[in-house]
């Protein structure tokens, strides 16, 4: 596609629930990361896939969040038993690079609010 | 210490001046740096990559880096009320992944 693309734009879960957050990369781009933006805070770094390999989950908070890339294009960003903590706009962007070297195109987030 | 650090604002100038936004960064073996817009509301956009030392300009956009003093910043000449939105300098880590500071926020007053 034209852009990275993101749904649901909008997510509100009841404390408990799980979520799934989808993430469609730009056509052909290798690399693609997840990033959490807290209000008033830059982004923080989730995880990063190079094709389908998940090379990098250092920064996923905890156990209950999980990513996938099974086929190295959609991805989805799975959260368990959400927590208010967890409520925060997710951020995917792609990259044609192996490497950031270029810099990230991102989508428009998915803002998920755990209510 | 925070590896990628910016004063969060607001700076306020007037339409027209130069708005200056400065950013230090920990990891000396950094290589590539970058600017993000962001409007309120909306996903960080890239408006500015810089890799060696000196300046990079582009438009009313001059990004500057300093090695050295670890140091990266972004001018914005004849600012327009338009640019009012969050800067983020970002930088790759020795980890090849983005680290992002916590922005600036620019206003501009007409």
């Amino acid at each position: 596609g034209a852009g990275v693309s993101q749904s649901p734009r909008y997510k509100v879960a009841k404390r408990g629930q799980d979520v799934a957050l989808r993430c469609d990369p730009i056509s052909g781009h290798v690399s693609l990361f997840w990033y959490q933006q807290a209000l008033g805070q830059g982004p923080e770094f989730l995880t990063y896939f190079q094709n389908e390999a998940q090379l990098d989950k250092s920064g996923l908070p905890s156990d209950r969040f999980f990513a996938e890339r099974p086929e190295g294009s959609v991805s989805t960003l799975k959260i368990q038993r959400t927590q208010q903590e967890d409520s925060a706009v997710y951020l995917c962007a792609s990259s044609k690079s192996r490497d950031s070297h270029y810099g990230y195109t991102f989508g428009s987030g998915t803002r998920l609010t755990v209510v | 210490q925070k590896e990628v650090e910016q004063n969060s604002g607001p700076l306020s100038v007037p339409e027209g001046a130069i708005a200056s936004l400065n950013c230090t960064y920990s990891d000396r073996v950094s290589q590539s740096f970058f600017w993000y817009r962001q409007y309120s509301g909306k996903s960080p956009e890239l408006i500015m990559s810089i890799y060696s030392n000196g300046d990079k300009e582009d438009g009313r956009f001059t990004a500057q880096l300093n090695k050295a003093s670890q140091y990266v910043s972004l001018l914005i000449r004849d600012s327009q009320p338009s640019d009012s939105a969050t800067y983020l300098c970002a930088v790759i880590t020795g980890f090849q992944k983005l680290v992002f500071g916590t922005g600036t926020r620019l206003l501009v007053s007409p």
